[in-house]
Formats: C-alpha cells, sequence, structure tokens
C-alpha cells in the first residue's frame, strides 16, 4: 500500500528564506508524487507534479521539487519565501494509470512565513 | 478557465438529516473524484466516477452515496447524518484526453453537522 510522510507540520521561516517542505513516499510501483496548495478557506491548488522524465520538476510560484527514488522522496522548495507562501501544503501520490489515480494525501505541512 | 463548480459552498444540517452536494467537473472533463477533509486533517478519498460508472471507491460509509450523471455532474447523497460527517467535501476532475492524472479541485462544500 502507498503513503505519503510529511515531516514537520508545522514550518516558519522569514521572508526572503529558503523554504524546505519534506515529502517522503512509500510505494511499490513508480509513482506519480504532486504538491498541493491550499490558502485559508480555499480549495486545493495543484503546484506542480512529477510524472515521469526530468527529475526535477519547477511549478508555478517559484516552487520546484526533486524526485529521489534512491531516497523516495519529493520534497519541495523555493529560494526566497514570500508573505503570501504561507498556507497549508500537501504532498500526495497516486498510481495512475495503474490504478483509478485517487490521490493519497500527506498530513500537511503548515507554513508559516515571518516579516 | 473555468473551474470545478461545487455547490452549495456551505450547508449546515442537524443529526440524522441528509445533505446533497453537488459537483459540475470543468468542461470536457469525464472523471469526477470526492474527497472528505475533516477539521485539520487530509483530505481522505471518497469515490471516484469515469464515464458516468464508479470507478473506485475509499473509506465511504454505506451512508453516503454517490452518482454521476449524463452530463458528467456528480452528486454525493449522505443520509443520517452524524457530528462526524462534518468536514470540507471537495470534488476534483480530470480528463482521460488532458494529463489524465491530473486533479483539479474545487473550492469544496463546508458541511456542518449540529
Amino acid at each position: 500500500a502507498q503513503s505519503v510522510t510529511q515531516l514537520g507540520s508545522h514550518v516558519s521561516v522569514s521572508e526572503g528564506a529558503l523554504v524546505l517542505l519534506r515529502c517522503n513516499y512509500s510505494s511499490s510501483v513508480p509513482p506519480y508524487l504532486f504538491w498541493y496548495v491550499q490558502y485559508p478557506n480555499q480549495g486545493l491548488q495543484l503546484l506542480l507534479k512529477y510524472t515521469t522524465g526530468a527529475t526535477l520538476v519547477k511549478g508555478i510560484n517559484g516552487f520546484e521539487a526533486e524526485f529521489k527514488k534512491s531516497e523516495t522522496s519529493f520534497h519541495l522548495t523555493k529560494p526566497s519565501a514570500h508573505m503570501s507562501d504561507a498556507a497549508e501544503y500537501f504532498c500526495a501520490v497516486s498510481h495512475f494509470p495503474s490504478n483509478t489515480g485517487k490521490l493519497i494525501f500527506g498530513q500537511g505541512t503548515t507554513l508559516q512565513v515571518k516579516p | 478557465a473555468a473551474g470545478v463548480i461545487q455547490s452549495p459552498r456551505h450547508l449546515i444540517k442537524e443529526k440524522r438529516e441528509t445533505a446533497t452536494l453537488k459537483c459540475y467537473p470543468i468542461p470536457r472533463h469525464d472523471t469526477v473524484y470526492w474527497y472528505q477533509q475533516g477539521p485539520g486533517q487530509d483530505p481522505q478519498f471518497l469515490i471516484s466516477f469515469y464515464e458516468k460508472m464508479q470507478s473506485d471507491k475509499g473509506s465511504i460509509p454505506d451512508r453516503f452515496s454517490a452518482q454521476q450523471f449524463s452530463d458528467y455532474h456528480s452528486e454525493l447523497n449522505m443520509s443520517s447524518l452524524e457530528l462526524g460527517d462534518s468536514a470540507l467535501y471537495f470534488c476534483a476532475s480530470s480528463s482521460l484526453h488532458e494529463s489524465q492524472e491530473t486533479q483539479y479541485f474545487g473550492p469544496g462544500t463546508r458541511l456542518l453537522v449540529l
């Protein structure tokens, strides 16, 4: 069975500092990996995804993530945090197309950005 | 660009009542997923439909049922509501013909059961 673990339920950084949100997955087959962001009282917005090919993927708002199979990780980074980045971030895995594509989410990480 | 539409956005019900949540996928999307997000929790998969047929089922209580209609919109019917059903319910859609692995989420319906 697949699972996702996000290390650190709360991460606090200063504005302009590096953002690093950690995600590790467990899967017996090659996964598809996603990062979603959720602002207060809003839905989930896709930041970026890895399916196949290049292991470093770039997303919206300056975020990027690197798929490391050997470490079963898909950490999310951004070189310089902005106040508007404060939100809840979810890492998710699916095994599309070997299954119906349902997403398995991690527990989420709340990012706080201090001025 | 058109997004996933969910209605209502907020719903307050009493215990043992019934609720119906509606989801209108992005035009030309053929797959709909339902997720439940409890307070402070991650979203949990409930059920999905592809071309109006149930394609997968997760941790959905027997009190809940869902279907996808000919126009591809979907409805989640919840009966005998319990306090624990209070949550944010998301619908997501995807397309066989366009990055099928990517799900686009609606804004959610926040259900409060009193």
